[in-house]
């Protein structure tokens, strides 16, 4: 049940795009296609962006996609904006268990 | 609206044990596997620990093993944990939230659990 290993920090201009990288094992990440990224700001819960690899809930913008490969699930954020800016955490089933990653501050420079 | 409001949060003594609540609205709570997830101080998301809809199935991240235990209370809409022998590194925000598959779609605000003499 070790922690998922994404970067710990992400930055880039606004209307440019970052990719968010979240490394597991074939027991989480590459055994299932249920990979969710959560969007944490400061002082709040977190809030759910993508789940199952792919998918975006109704009110997250078009600019939230994911991906997976293999062992590694990345988020992209295109055309970043101001208030992208927040803590985003990867989450992944991992057989009755889940297992979060270590958490990516994307900056907005 | 889907409201999830944790309640029961405050300091302990280290060995103490605590019982934090969840109270759910908005939804059909007893459809719903639940869970709890932590976050220490300045730290990152942990998952602690999950429950299905009748409470017959538990899970539990492997450092609450033993100590900590789900369970909930369909009739009053009510998602608890239990925690023995606090230690230090259990210091953090609690949250409840509710499955909506494999995913967590909603939030509770979150209880703070201090361990400390």
């Amino acid at each position: 049940q070790s922690a998922l290993t994404q970067p710990r920090s992400v930055s880039g201009s606004p209307g440019q795009s970052v990719t968010i990288s979240c490394t597991g094992t074939s027991s989480d990440v590459g055994g299932y296609d249920s990979v969710s990224w959560y969007q944490q700001c400061p002082g709040k819960a977190p809030k759910l962006m993508i789940y199952d690899v792919t998918k975006r809930p109704s009110g997250v913008p078009d600019r939230f996609s994911g991906s997976k490969s293999g062992n590694t699930a990345s988020l992209t954020i295109s055309g970043l904006q101001a208030e992208d800016e927040a803590d985003y955490y990867c989450c992944s089933y991992a057989g009755n268990n889940y297992v979060f990653g270590t958490g990516t501050e994307v900056g907005v420079l | 609206e889907v409201q999830l409001v944790e309640s029961g949060g405050g300091l302990v003594q280290p060995g103490g044990s605590l019982r934090i609540s969840c109270t759910a609205s908005g939804f059909t709570f007893y459809n719903y596997w639940m869970t709890w997830v932590r976050q220490a101080p300045g730290k990152g998301l942990e998952w602690v620990a999950n429950i299905k809809q009748d409470g017959t199935k538990k899970n539990y991240v492997d450092s609450v093993k033993g100590r900590f235990t789900i369970s909930r209370d369909n009739a009053r809409n009510s998602l608890f944990l239990q925690m023995n022998s606090l230690r230090g590194d259990d210091t953090a925000v609690y949250y409840c939230a509710r499955y909506g598959g494999y995913y967590l779609d909603d939030w509770g605000q979150g209880t703070l659990v201090t361990v400390s003499s």
